[in-house]
């Protein structure tokens, strides 16, 4: 929420077909991730980067690819490598430092066709 | 590595009555913990933090949460639940480390008229 813009809203994909989600924020937050969301499951994380030019990935990162060329901006791409893409996927930013909250954007739906 | 657990996938609790969302969590060190609300289709809201200090932590909303070092938990809690608090919450650890952020997941919070 707040500087933190996650576009499209919703995506819809082709089987076969690589997608990208844009995340953009001016917060100046160092950390940014991505998080992605299923009925039931919470939140998992997918890849996160706390500098810009250097990323790690999470719990489920395959499939998925990011790259940070800008503070401002941690886009993620699905790749068709992900056999179960429909979901909502959320970007968040934090301060380099743990004892602070992370902001979320309003996520993207993706939804395979 | 760090872990969360909420052991309820949804709470019921009528207007006017007090309310608990329990956590537990799994981490080395120190933990940061947090709390999230989600409404349908959105991204997610923090409502508090606990860092150090007092163990009764209150945040946004009328909501407040007790740490317990020695049960590893950090429940949710508000003395009179509200129709429009119905939402999707969170439970999130971080270590002091300033490692990446650990969602549970999730308890839906139902409160009827």
């Amino acid at each position: 929420d707040g500087g933190i813009t996650q576009s499209p809203k919703y995506l819809f994909r082709k089987e076969g077909q690589n997608v990208t989600l844009s995340c953009e924020q001016n917060l100046n937050h160092d950390a940014m991730y991505w998080y992605r969301q299923d009925p039931g499951q919470g939140l998992r994380l997918i890849y996160y980067s706390q500098i810009v030019n250097d990323f790690q990935k999470g719990d489920i990162a395959e499939g998925y690819s990011v790259s940070r060329e800008k503070k401002e901006s941690f886009p993620l791409t699905v790749t068709s490598a992900q056999k179960n893409p429909t979901a909502f996927y959320l970007c968040a930013t934090s301060t380099d430092r743990g004892n602070t909250e992370a902001f979320f954007g309003q996520g993207t739906r993706l939804t395979v066709v | 590595a760090q872990s969360v657990a909420q052991p309820e996938d949804q709470v019921n609790v009528a207007e006017g009555n007090p309310l608990t969302v329990k956590c537990t969590y799994s981490v080395s060190g120190n933990p940061y913990l947090f709390w999230y609300v989600q409404y349908p289709n959105r991204g997610l809201q923090f409502l508090l933090k606990y860092i150090t200090g007092d163990n009764l932590v209150k945040g946004s909303y009328g909501f407040e949460a007790e740490f317990n070092k020695s049960q590893t938990s950090f429940h949710l809690k508000k003395p009179s639940a509200l129709v429009s608090d119905s939402a999707l919450y969170f439970c999130a650890v971080r270590d002091n480390r300033g490692n990446k952020l650990v969602f549970g997941a999730g308890t839906i919070l139902r409160v009827k008229s």
